[in-house]
């Protein structure tokens, strides 16, 4: 069965700039959730999906977005971009929202703003 | 709000001793408890969880946590260490209330196992 796959795996982008991350569940994962990752902060949840819906969302700026598809894969969206959004940004799959069931991360994106 | 503390920065063990990694939680409810290791350029990898039950719970690895409720801490434990082992070690805790729409995991900063040979 194959893992949860985030696409791109690194990224370059410059101050003021707009980025989107995609990240495929596992076969039959319906929650989808995201993290962000710096040396500074640790690991911070930024929102999950389920059914499409947002079901969570963390304290993160409006800049912050995403969607999550019929087909429960996941984009997350990052606008006006600045220095402190590089980071590695990871999403989780679940088989649903709210079980006892644990997350099964992707490899992550690593996200660089120059 | 539910919060993980990892005391330790970096724990090392040589080779073949017991590695424990600590963790102690807060949540209002009952939790549920989660480890998970890092390595390099890779994404975190489930070990083991605690949701309810025998407070020993055994994992992936050869890795077990025991889930100690009164002291809140639910530490990673493995008998003998390998070199292998080496990597960063996440605890994390999520609120099982409310029960729907809820995967949000809060984890500690991380501890670096390092393995000396």
């Amino acid at each position: 069965k194959a893992g949860v796959t985030q696409t791109p795996r690194y990224l370059i982008k410059t101050r003021g700039q707009q980025v989107t991350l995609s990240c495929s569940p596992i076969s039959g994962h319906r929650s989808v959730s995201w993290y962000q990752q710096t040396p500074g902060q640790g690991l911070q949840f930024l929102f999950e999906y389920f059914s499409e819906t947002q079901r969570n969302k963390g304290n993160f700026p409006g800049r912050f977005s995403g969607r999550q598809f019929s087909n429960s894969r996941s984009e997350m969206n990052v606008s006006t971009l600045e220095l402190g959004d590089s980071a590695l940004y990871l999403c989780a799959s679940s088989l649903d929202s709210g079980s006892n069931q644990p997350q099964h991360f992707g490899d992550g994106t690593r996200l660089s703003i120059l | 709000a539910q919060s993980v503390a990892q005391p330790e920065d970096q724990v090392n063990v040589a080779e073949g001793n017991p590695l424990t990694v600590k963790c102690t939680y807060s949540v209002s409810g009952n939790p549920y408890l989660f480890w998970y290791v890092q390595y390099p350029n890779r994404g975190l990898q489930f070990l083991l969880k605690y949701i309810t039950g025998d407070n020993l719970v055994k994992g992936s690895y050869g890795f077990e946590a025991e889930f100690n409720k009164s002291q809140t801490s639910f530490h990673l434990k493995k008998p003998s260490a390998l070199v292998s082992d080496s990597a960063l070690y996440f605890c994390a805790v999520r609120d099982p209330l409310p029960s729907y729409g809820n995967n949000r995991l809060a984890f500690g900063k991380g501890n670096q196992v390092v393995v000396i040979p």
